[in-house]
């Protein structure tokens, strides 16, 4: 079974400063990976996934495959960065996501 | 064009009763979602529908959860006898599903947060 785990329930760091959330996941053949965001008062929104390669509000993501990670990284935060993050796997034929339990990201002025 | 619509958005009910929270997808969407968010859980996935197929129900927690989709539009999810563990933010997601990973972005509604007394 597949398995999305971000270590940090709470992350907070000052404006443009770097920012990096991370995202390991557990699954056996090659899956797919996405980051998705919820800004305040907003619905969940996909940010990027590891196959378009794009940045997306400044934001990149690689995929380490032998390191099983996908961490989101931002070299200068901006305030209204601030959101829950949401790392998801897609495995396979399934086509539902395995979500990771989010970190909630603060930029401080 | 209009995003995906849940109703209602806040669902109060007493330990016991059925609820029943609906999703309209996005017009043309042939896939849709149904998952939940539990206090300090991540997004669990509960059932997928995808055109005329039957239903991937392999995340339902339990048979008191159904859902359908009619008319491979609008979707209900049904709780019978809710339990206050049952107490979370349901979300829907419609998308695309077509054959390429440019089309079959999901995309969520609001959520319905259902509050188990």
């Amino acid at each position: 079974a597949q398995r999305v785990t971000q270590p940090e329930k709470l992350l907070s760091v000052f404006k443009g400063a770097p920012v990096e959330l991370k995202c390991n996941y557990s699954y056996s053949g090659s899956p797919e990976l996405f980051w998705y965001v919820q800004y305040s008062r907003q619905r969940l929104q996909l940010l990027l996934r590891h196959i378009s390669r794009e940045s997306i509000k400044g934001f990149t993501a690689d995929l380490n495959k032998g390191e099983t990670s996908f961490h989101l990284k931002k070299p200068f935060a901006q305030e209204e960065d601030s959101a829950m993050y949401y790392c998801a796997l897609r495995s396979g034929s399934a086509r539902q996501l395995t979500f990771g339990s989010g970190t909630q990201l603060t930029v401080l002025p | 064009g209009a995003g995906v619509s849940q109703s209602p958005s806040n669902k109060v009910t007493e330990k016991g009763k059925d609820v029943e929270l609906r999703c309209d997808p996005i017009s043309g969407h042939t896939a849709l979602y149904w998952y939940r968010q539990s206090l300090g859980q991540g997004l669990e996935f509960l059932i997928y529908f995808q055109g005329n197929s039957a239903p991937d129900k392999s995340g339902l927690p339990s048979d008191r959860f159904s859902a359908e989709r009619t008319g491979g539009s609008v979707s209900t999810l049904t709780i019978q006898r809710t339990q206050q563990e049952d107490s979370a933010v349901y979300l829907c997601a419609s998308s695309e599903e077509g054959t390429s990973w440019l089309t079959d972005t999901q995309y969520f509604g609001p959520g319905t947060r259902l509050t188990v007394l």
